[in-house]
């Protein structure tokens, strides 16, 4: 079965870095999001994206956070300058059809020092 | 503000105990709910999904679900559960945003750890 696939599985950056997250989501998927979970928290929806431009997005999702989608394949979230408080398991997810279930990767886990 | 509310935490239970996890959402329109199971070190998976019809939906490994509309909960339920459901239980929802084309964003309850002891 066709899988989300997120790289790195764990990213550790210093404070005030940039980092980008991976997605490679499913091939004939149009519809993507990030999510993120705190750690002893719920699972947060950030942002999504359909035909190349943000269909909708959450109060977390700020200035600092951007996405794109660069080529065909890739789904990409980036955090211009991190803070602490953005350390958490980031979720890729995609679906072909917005009324249908949405498919997770494995997360990548983001550690900020 | 749209919610979704899991009542339990962490639960423990003996193999071959029933299962019954709560969930309850906050709004009153139009809903699709899903509950998503995340085994140790995975990714989250789709245990079952409501959208329309029969309110008893039925899932993979045994488990099922009662979409109750007056009582805004989507229980889910498991009649013997085994060594290897202990993972950690999601109740989701997504909310009809009409004015935005349609369904988007999956709002996650806080999770249900479930810890099954042989």
């Amino acid at each position: 079965e066709p899988e989300v696939t997120q790289t790195p599985s764990h990213q550790v950056t210093q404070m005030g870095q940039e980092v980008i997250l991976r997605c490679v989501p499913i091939s004939n998927h149009l519809y993507f999001y990030w999510y993120r979970q705190i750690l002893g928290q719920k699972v947060e929806f950030l942002v999504s994206f359909y035909n190349n431009e943000i269909s909708e997005k959450s109060e977390i999702f700020d200035d600092q956070f951007s996405v794109e989608r660069p080529d065909g394949s890739n789904f990409t979230l980036k955090i211009r300058s991190t803070k602490l408080e953005d350390s958490a398991m980031y979720f890729c997810a995609s679906t072909w059809e917005v009324y249908q279930p949405q498919h997770f990767g494995d997360g990548t886990r983001l550690s900020i020092l | 503000a749209q919610s979704v509310s899991q009542h339990n935490h962490h639960v423990i239970l003996s193999e071959a105990a029933s299962l019954e996890l709560g969930c309850n959402y906050s709004y009153g329109g139009t809903v699709n709910l899903f509950w998503y199971v995340q085994y140790p070190g995975q990714h989250l998976q789709l245990l079952l999904k409501y959208f329309s019809g029969d309110p008893l939906v039925k899932g993979i490994k045994g488990f099922e679900a009662e979409f109750i509309k007056s009582k805004f909960s989507f229980n889910l339920r498991k009649p013997s559960v085994q060594w290897s459901d202990t993972a950690e239980y999601f109740c989701a929802v997504k909310y009809s945003r009409l004015n935005s084309g349609g369904y988007q964003k999956v709002t996650f309850g806080i999770g249900t750890k479930l810890q099954v002891i042989p």
